[in-house]
């Protein structure tokens, strides 16, 4: 019973490049969140999303950020334009209901 | 209001002590508390939750205890052991989306 993957762990991105992360959700969740964790802070809330449909992104950067949960496939959190300032890790959950599993993360550098 | 706030930032107890992480929370719309453990490296992994109609609830070694008038809630860590030792993230339910707000953290270190 596969938890919640993402990938890649890990992404080295110059500035003014793309970032795609993946996010692939447990077996029988139709509910997607993302966070973004900088340095030694606590995680905060992007986009939340279920399948085909952006519900709340109410904390997703209004420039840059996008997201996605297609019908089939994981789940994408895309970067354009990528500034050192977006360098951190990204979370994404999964829940069926009110408890959410988290992925490993992906950590995006930003040289 | 949509603040959680959590001390203390850093702790270091011996092993057998019993860490205890507070949290406070001013909008009274959340409904579901939850703690997670995250070590370096790793996503964040849930321990316990807890309902504002419940006062303590027990997990093992972790129990949270509640307080809805008070608008705080706590963990403590029973027995606690080096492998304990990692960053404990409290977060409270952000209403109709469900998204989690989430404290700022506290780096626990249980020493041998």
């Amino acid at each position: 019973n596969a938890g919640v993957m993402q990938n890649p762990r890990h992404l080295v991105r110059r500035r003014g490049q793309e970032a795609r992360l993946r996010c692939s959700p447990m077996k029988g969740h139709s509910h997607v969140y993302w966070y973004r964790q900088l340095p030694e802070e606590g995680l905060k809330f992007m986009v939340y999303l279920q399948k085909e449909n952006i519900i709340d992104e109410s904390g997703m950067p209004k420039e840059r950020f996008s997201a996605e949960f297609p019908k089939e496939g994981p789940s994408i959190l895309r970067i354009q334009q990528v500034v050192r300032g977006d360098s951190a890790a990204y979370f994404c959950a999964s829940s069926q209901q009110e408890t959410q599993y988290f992925g490993p993360g992906t950590r995006l550098l930003v040289l | 209001q949509q603040q959680v706030k959590q001390s203390p930032q850093s702790l270091i107890v011996q092993k057998g002590g019993i860490p205890i992480i507070n949290c406070a929370y001013e909008n009274t719309a959340f409904d579901y508390f939850p703690w997670y453990q995250q070590f370096p490296g790793k996503g964040p992994a849930l321990l316990i939750a807890i309902r504002p109609d419940v006062s303590e609830k027990k997990e093992g070694r972790f129990t949270i205890s509640f307080n809805k008038s008070a608008k705080q809630f706590s963990l403590h860590i029973m027995d606690s052991q080096p492998g304990d030792s990692a960053t404990y993230f409290c977060a409270a339910n952000g209403g109709a989306t469900n998204k989690l707000i989430f404290g700022t953290g506290t780096l626990l270190a249980v020493q041998p």
